[in-house]
């Protein structure tokens, strides 16, 4: 299948500093990029679908401005945690899907952000 | 709403034991759906994908399958082993290209 690589696996932080995310799809051309939250024990939650070379769109209840995605290239889609607070603390997972949309998605390896 | 259900939400077995993992959705108008397996403080990985049109898929062990019109799917596991132990995810999509929407999982463990 796919490879998407999601960099890094882990990371802690302090609050009011800023976190990137980076997924990049290792071969293939990721035109969307779907961006997932996931609470212990809960199932994933979409936060926001990311087109290359547009704006992404947020999912109801998901801040913009706090959870800023870029999508500049076909095979890079970063997310950045801006002014983290420790309830942002999550684990966070890439998708991708290529232009067949019959094919099966695809995820990162996810990202475990601790808040501190 | 859409909304995906698993259950159990926990399944302990012994070695050896077939199992079955049960997954429904209230809106039966998917466009396909999907079976990862999640390890602990891991990403997804893909086992199986169900066209809408299609009613099962296979692969080695795994067998999966689905009944759109009742809005059901079952993922059977047979003669399970230790390393069968994860959190199995079933999510579906509604329509081509769009996010899917998952369950929160059944958590498997198999003890030798």
């Amino acid at each position: 299948g796919a490879v998407v690589s999601q960099h890094p696996s882990w990371v802690i932080c302090k609050s009011g500093t800023s976190v990137k995310i980076e997924c990049r799809s290792l071969d293939f051309q990721a035109t969307t990029m779907f961006w997932y939250r996931q609470f212990p024990k809960k199932s994933l939650m979409l936060m926001a679908t990311s087109n290359e070379g547009s704006k992404a769109t947020y999912e109801q209840g998901v801040e913009k401005d706090k959870f800023l995605i870029n999508h500049a290239s076909l095979t890079l889609s970063t997310l950045t945690v801006t002014s983290a607070h420790p309830e942002d603390s999550s684990f966070y997972i890439c998708s991708e899907r290529t232009g067949n949309k019959n094919t099966e998605a695809f995820f990162g390896q996810g990202t475990r952000l601790t808040v501190v | 709403k859409q909304e995906v259900t698993q259950i159990p939400a926990a399944l302990s077995v012994p070695e050896g034991e077939n199992l079955v993992l049960n997954c429904s959705f209230t809106d039966s108008a998917i466009y396909n759906l999907q079976w990862f397996r999640q390890d602990p403080g891991k990403g997804l990985t893909s086992l199986l994908l169900i066209q809408s049109s299609q009613r099962e898929q296979t692969s080695g062990r795994l067998n999966a399958s689905l009944d759109k019109s009742s809005g059901r799917s079952t993922l059977y596991i047979a003669a399970s082993q230790p390393g069968d132990s994860a959190t199995y995810l079933c999510a579906v999509v509604y329509q081509a290209g769009t996010a899917l929407i998952f369950g929160k999982g059944t958590t498997l463990s198999v003890s030798s």
